[in-house]
């Protein structure tokens, strides 16, 4: 079935430096990626939405500059947590959309595996 | 805005028996699906089971169901014959064709023996 590879699992960074998050699908092309962000004990918290070839549309408190996403591709979506601080430690996670079956019964939803991001 | 409520923060159920999540939303939209999703300690997002709104059928994938009632907006799953290995959180999820896929707060599922 269709998978969705999400790269690194885990990363330490110090602060003030950059980390990439990749999402990768693997057999099917994603036209829409999401990305979320989740604190312990907590729902997921969308941050953007990733359309391939255009601007991510990111919610609202999310910050543009600090969180970049890039959908350069139709198997591809980055994101980057641009000078990391502590209080950006969390799982971030993504998940892609399978439109191939079209809009009805083959409109499925695909998670990647999620990031533990620590800022030390 | 689209919104997911799930109103229970915590739910318990013993081995074998069966258990209901509830999960309500909200939105304008006619055409839309609904998902409930597992979340084990791994933080592994896995599908539990999807309905899609024109279906009035209820889906059901083996001891899991869907109570899908459109117009009142509620989408509630029903777990039967529970095992240990059901305890996680559950997320009730929405997306329509025109949107972006949001949750609700999450029930933690505990199973005792």
């Amino acid at each position: 079935g269709a998978v969705v590879s999400q790269h690194p699992s885990r990363v330490i960074c110090k602060s003030g430096t950059s980390v990439k998050i990749e999402c990768r699908s693997l057999d099917f092309q994603a036209t829409t990626m999401f990305w979320y962000r989740q604190f312990p004990k907590q729902s997921l918290m969308l941050m953007a939405t990733s359309n391939e070839g255009s601007k991510a549309t990111y919610e609202q408190g999310v910050e543009k500059d600090k969180f970049l996403i890039n959908h350069a591709s139709l198997t591809l979506s980055t994101l980057t947590v641009t000078s990391a601080h502590p209080e950006d430690s969390s799982f971030y996670i993504c998940s892609a959309r399978d439109w191939s079956s079209g809009q009805g019964a083959g409109n499925t939803i695909y998670f990647g595996e999620g990031s533990w991001l620590t800022v030390v | 805005a689209q919104t997911v409520t799930q109103s229970q923060p915590e739910m318990s159920v013993q081995e074998a028996e069966t258990v209901t999540l509830s999960c309500t939303y909200d939105t304008s939209e006619s055409d839309y699906y609904l998902f409930w999703y597992k979340q084990p300690p791994s933080r592994q997002m896995i599908l539990v089971i999807r309905q899609e709104a024109y279906k009035q059928q209820n889906a059901t994938e083996n001891r899991f169901s869907v109570n899908f009632q459109k117009a009142a907006k509620s989408f509630s799953l029903k777990i039967s014959d529970s095992q240990l290995g059901d305890a996680a959180m559950y997320f009730c999820a929405y997306i329509s064709n025109t949107d972006k896929l949001i949750f609700g707060t999450g029930t933690r599922l505990q199973v005792f023996p």
